[in-house]
């Protein structure tokens, strides 16, 4: 049964950094791309970022690019999403997801950590 | 690409069928001839999950009540007779272009 749990979320400063976390079983982890999509309180959901299964490529929302970092350690089956020069709008539920191998969409999601930026 | 939902709100009788579209602001289809086009379902206070991919797939596990189609820009999630449980939140999903993009959701409630 595949399972995804993030982690790491809290409440942060507008210009500080924050590190999630998602521990991953029930798959091979090192042959599945991953990405992260958030949510802010009461709005749609957002693609964030993604990796490819073994880190060489990823992609990322523009509103992101530059600050977030994503990466992954395929000996722990984990992925991370490092996000830095933090601002009030990225105040949003994360979700760690699994991609749906050769199928382009997201098959598996996490319940999600919530990330909160505000002074 | 921007992915627009109509309607936005969606009152529903139970037994009967409803139908949401999707467009977005160019063609989804991808250079190697397929579709990225995704349905999901968000229920209050939970993640999504996936209904249809590929425009018509239906995900495991995923009741046949639930049906995708579509082509080029337009697109329609059908659920042939709503049941209680369909209620919630209810996303289409471009995957053909980065960044990925979700419409802005359509509330189905009975």
């Amino acid at each position: 049964q595949v399972q995804v749990v993030e982690s790491g979320g809290g409440v942060v400063q507008p210009g500080r950094s924050l590190t999630l976390s998602c521990k991953t079983s029930g798959f091979t982890f090192s042959e599945t791309g991953m990405h992260w999509v958030r949510q802010a309180p009461g709005r749609g959901l957002e693609w964030v970022a993604t990796i490819s299964f073994n880190g060489n490529d990823r992609q990322f929302v523009e509103s992101v690019r530059g600050r977030f970092t994503i990466s992954r350690d395929n000996s722990e089956n984990t992925l991370y999403l490092q996000m830095n020069r933090l601002r009030v709008e990225d105040t949003a539920l994360y979700y760690c997801v699994k991609d749906f191998t050769r199928s382009w969409t997201l098959d598996s999601w996490g319940q999600g950590t919530l990330v909160t930026v505000s002074s | 690409i921007v992915m627009t939902q109509t309607p936005l709100s969606s009152p529903v009788t139970l037994g009967q069928p409803a139908s949401i579209s999707c467009r977005s602001s160019e063609s989804l289809v991808h250079s190697e001839r397929n579709t990225y086009l995704s349905w999901f379902h968000q229920r209050p206070g939970q993640p999504p999950r996936l209904l249809i991919y590929k425009i018509s797939k239906r995900f495991s596990g995923v009741p046949e009540r639930f049906s995708g189609s579509g082509a080029e820009t337009d697109f329609t999630l059908k659920i042939s007779r709503v049941e209680a449980e369909d209620v919630g939140v209810y996303y289409c999903m471009q995957a053909t272009g980065f960044p990925w993009t979700f419409g802005q959701g359509t509330k189905v409630e009975i």
